[in-house]
């Protein structure tokens, strides 16, 4: 079941550039997208969200793009820290249900100082 | 910040041992949802809950699994007769109804021997 794939598994970036971070997915059903930060031994921490009705949403450092038609959403971080190394996991979630969450496999960012 | 609060935060048992997971939600949230990670693998839902009812679940959540919500705070999942396949990081996570976003506990990592 690959509905949300995340096709890089890891990106190195140097600090104070752009880490921007893919996902893709398959199922048309999903109306609402999220990318959580996760750390060793802790759990995910909600980072960024977007409802299909829009096509950019931007919190700080932090901007989510959906590109509906091509089942695609991405992740820009600018300007990126070391603290911003961690694993990034995308989500996504349908109406009509309990909403729950479809994860990608996750992309594991180096900020590299 | 409120916190979605898991423990024990590492569970060793037997194989065919019965486990409880205990999670405390965040106050006022009133969706629940249990999920597992694998080693090496994608976060995986198992269940949801709300208004004191499972609202949904997924194949992983077999006849093996149980939530209940005992008290007005308590949510634990438990696992009648572990295998060797259970042993995962399991996390606990809460939102509110008009959010889509969760909240997700530390997790507790369960090892079955």
């Amino acid at each position: 079941d690959q509905q949300v794939k995340q096709n890089s598994p890891s990106l190195s970036v140097q600090e104070g550039r752009i880490s921007i971070l893919n996902c893709d997915y398959t199922n048309s059903m999903f109306d609402y997208f999220l990318w959580y930060k996760k750390y060793p031994a802790e759990g995910p921490t909600f980072l960024i969200s977007i409802s299909s009705i829009k096509d950019k949403n931007e919190d700080g450092r932090f901007t989510v793009f959906l590109n509906k038609s091509a089942k695609h959403l991405s992740l820009h971080i600018v300007p990126s820290q070391p603290g911003d190394s961690a694993v990034y996991f995308c989500a996504a979630s349908r109406s009509g249900s309990a909403r729950q969450l479809t994860f990608g496999s996750g992309t594991q960012l180096t900020v590299l100082p | 910040e409120p916190e979605v609060t898991q423990t024990p935060s590492h569970q060793v048992t037997q194989m065919g041992q019965e486990v409880i997971l205990r999670c405390v939600p965040i106050s006022n949230h009133l969706y629940f949802y249990w999920y597992r990670q694998i080693l090496g693998q994608k976060v995986e839902f198992l269940v949801s809950f709300y208004n004191n009812e499972i609202s949904e679940k997924s194949e992983i959540f077999d006849d093996q699994f149980s939530v209940e919500r005992p008290d007005g705070s308590n949510f634990t999942l438990k696992i009648r007769s572990t295998k060797l396949e259970d042993s995962a990081m399991y996390f606990c996570a809460s939102r509110r109804e008009d959010n889509y976003g969760y909240t997700f506990g530390s997790g507790t990592r369960l090892t079955v021997v």
